[in-house]
């Protein structure tokens, strides 16, 4: 099955820098990467994806870049603010067509201080 | 547009009791996934229900099911529960099986004493 890594477990940073966050994966037919964000007492909220047949994808201060011959994809977060501060999850389905079974990576722990 | 609804949202019982968890998608949504969140293990595929019908299941015992009612509402149930149960319970739904966005509920955190 699939096999998602996250790095890092946390993360620290001050207001305004940006924030990158690594995943890799092992089934080379996946072609759905989400980007979940998970606030305190909350469910994981998507907040960006990317489909295989696109290598950068962005909305606003959040971009997420995918490198399929690495089999890793990253989230990256600019001009962080206190409100970014989450646990966020990548995640990766198998290749059976379906998108609701997903294998999610064990998630970074984001702290925006100011 | 209400959301992901799931009850109840606290919920305490003892080893070999059984429990049942209610999910209620989105209006609209017919694909519903559960998920197990745990400290240890993360983020964990229950199954996944589509049109009543289980479409895939994740590698727990048969004491987790489930089933789908014909206005998308889903259930779970744990029987004979263990001390490992303890977990916050996730439901999603989606509009289809592959239109990708899973919307979350807040979840329920069962606590296994």
């Amino acid at each position: 099955g699939e096999n998602v890594e996250q790095h890092p477990s946390t993360l620290s940073v001050q207001e305004g820098d940006s924030a990158v966050i690594k995943c890799t994966y092992s089934d080379s037919a996946s072609n759905y990467f989400p980007w979940y964000k998970q606030e305190l007492g909350k469910g994981p909220q998507l907040i960006i994806d990317i489909r295989s047949n696109v290598g950068e994808k962005k909305d606003q201060r959040i971009a997420v870049t995918l490198n399929k011959t690495a089999k890793h994809f990253s989230l990256h977060i600019t001009e962080t603010q206190p409100e970014d501060s989450a646990v966020y999850f990548c995640a990766a389905p198998p290749n059976t067509g379906t998108a609701s079974k997903l294998t999610f990576g064990t998630g970074t722990r984001l702290q925006v201080t100011l | 547009k209400a959301g992901v609804t799931q009850t109840p949202r606290y919920l305490i019982k003892t080893r070999g009791q059984q429990v049942t968890l209610s999910c209620s998608p989105i209006s609209g949504h017919r694909s519903v996934s559960w998920y197990q969140q745990t400290p240890g293990q993360g983020l964990q595929f229950l199954f996944e229900y589509f049109s009543e019908t289980q479409r895939n299941k994740g590698n727990f015992p048969g004491r987790f099911s489930g089933r789908q009612f014909s206005n998308s509402r889903s259930e779970m149930n744990v029987s004979t529960l263990e001390l490992g149960d303890s977990a916050l319970y996730l439901c999603a739904s989606s509009f289809g099986q592959y239109t990708g966005e899973l919307f979350f509920g807040e979840g329920s955190r069962l606590t296994v004493l």
